[in-house]
Order: C-alpha cells, then sequence, then structure tokens
C-alpha cells in the first residue's frame, strides 16, 4: 500500500463505547496529524506528532487520547465521547525538518467517519 | 483572531472557468495552500503560493496578493470530475495551518 491509509473508514459507536482509530503511512515521513473535519466548518488540528514525540494538543479533551508508536502509525483511541463528537476524523503525515511545521505538503487520509449516538 | 474566509459553493458549467476566492487574516504570513477534496476522499495538495503572483499548473492556477491577503485558485476548462470541496489555507508565522470551511463547486453539464 501506498499513501496514508485509515481504519476503519466508518465506526459508529455509543457513548460508553471504548474504540480506537488507526492510521499508517507509508511514505517514510516523520510529523503524523490528527484532524477533525465537520460539516462546513473548518479543519480543527487536534494533535501533532514529530519524530514520534506528540508537539501539539490543542485542547482537546481527554475522551479523546493519541498514541505514536513508530513512525509509521497513529492512534486515536476514544472512550465515553458525545454525540457532538461525530465527524470525520482525518490523519495526515508530512515530511518535516523538526523545528516547526514549516512550509510542508500534508498527505491525508480518506479519513474515518465517526457517528456516537 | 485569525481567519480565512471563502465561499461556501459555488455551481459552474462543464467546459467554463471558474475562480475561488479566499482571504485570510493572519499573525504573520508564510504562504498559502490549496487542497482539494473529492466527497468522501481525502483532500489532496494542489498548490502552494508564498510569493505574489500567479503560478499555473495545468488546468488549475493559483494566485496570491499579500498586500490583499487574497488569494484564488483559477479552473479553466471545467470537467465533471472537478465537483469537489476546495480548502484554503494559510500558515502563520508560527508555521501554524489555518484553515478555511472549504468552498463546495458543483459542476453542471
Amino acid at each position: 500500500e501506498t499513501g496514508v491509509t485509515q481504519t476503519p473508514r466508518h465506526l459508529v459507536m455509543g457513548m460508553t463505547n471504548k474504540k480506537s482509530l488507526k492510521c499508517e503511512q507509508h511514505l517514510g515521513h516523520n510529523a503524523m496529524y490528527w484532524y477533525k473535519q465537520s460539516a462546513k466548518k473548518p479543519l480543527e488540528l487536534m494533535f501533532v506528532y514529530n519524530f514520534k514525540e506528540q508537539t501539539e494538543n490543542n485542547s482537546v479533551p481527554s475522551r479523546f487520547s493519541p498514541e505514536c508508536p513508530n513512525s509509521s502509525h497513529l492512534f486515536l483511541h476514544l472512550h465515553t465521547l458525545q454525540p457532538e463528537d461525530s465527524a470525520l476524523y482525518l490523519c495526515a503525515s508530512s515530511q518535516t525538518d523538526g523545528s516547526s511545521s514549516g512550509a510542508n505538503v500534508l498527505t491525508f487520509g480518506a479519513g474515518s467517519r465517526l457517528t456516537v449516538l | 483572531g485569525q481567519n480565512i474566509d471563502q465561499p461556501t459553493e459555488m455551481t459552474a458549467t462543464e467546459g467554463a472557468i471558474v475562480q475561488i476566492n479566499c482571504t485570510y487574516q493572519t499573525s504573520g504570513f508564510n504562504g498559502l495552500f490549496w487542497y482539494q477534496q473529492h466527497a468522501g476522499e481525502a483532500p489532496t495538495f494542489l498548490s502552494y503560493n508564498v510569493l505574489d503572483g500567479l503560478e499555473e499548473k495545468g488546468r488549475f492556477s493559483s494566485f496570491l496578493s499579500r498586500s490583499k491577503g487574497y488569494s484564488y485558485l483559477l479552473l479553466k476548462e471545467l470537467q465533471m470530475k472537478d465537483s469537489a470541496s476546495y480548502l484554503c489555507a494559510a500558515l502563520d508565522s508560527n508555521y501554524q495551518l489555518i484553515w478555511g470551511a472549504g468552498t463546495k463547486l458543483i459542476i453542471k453539464p
């Protein structure tokens, strides 16, 4: 496989469930990102990992928990979500120099469509 | 605050030309991106402008005016496959991407 792969593509969960979203990139990039995309709203950056270290956490509720075991894999663990968390969750990767995000082109996955009942 | 404005939706005819505008207000500026996103698919990179002027890539061109805080994406010889959302994003002084809400482009035969 090439590019950025996200699984599952669709997920329906209850408010008390625990689930995880998975992202894998086959591009040799050193930075990975989680974004939330809601209808008619700008992309919201949730988490950034540079060289496997979390460098940003944009005031995301603790019911979202990221994990980056290596530079190719990124997870988003979900627990006790709310209906307003229903959205498309996009993973992206880029090659950075480590000092800043820079003008780096992001390569996105197709997203995981999450519905919280 | 930082802000990106772009039209919510536009309609154009197959074979025609359409211009999608984007205005930005950011703390500092390090360039502007355009991405294309087909329904149910990943956003894909179209262009990056950091200097004033027009850059052409085949049927797509992107323009930037730093003094006006303005960019546009120009699509020529429209095809049905160009129906998609077009996302504008500006890099601020901290190299953080500020995203617009996207413009949904509908192409009619």
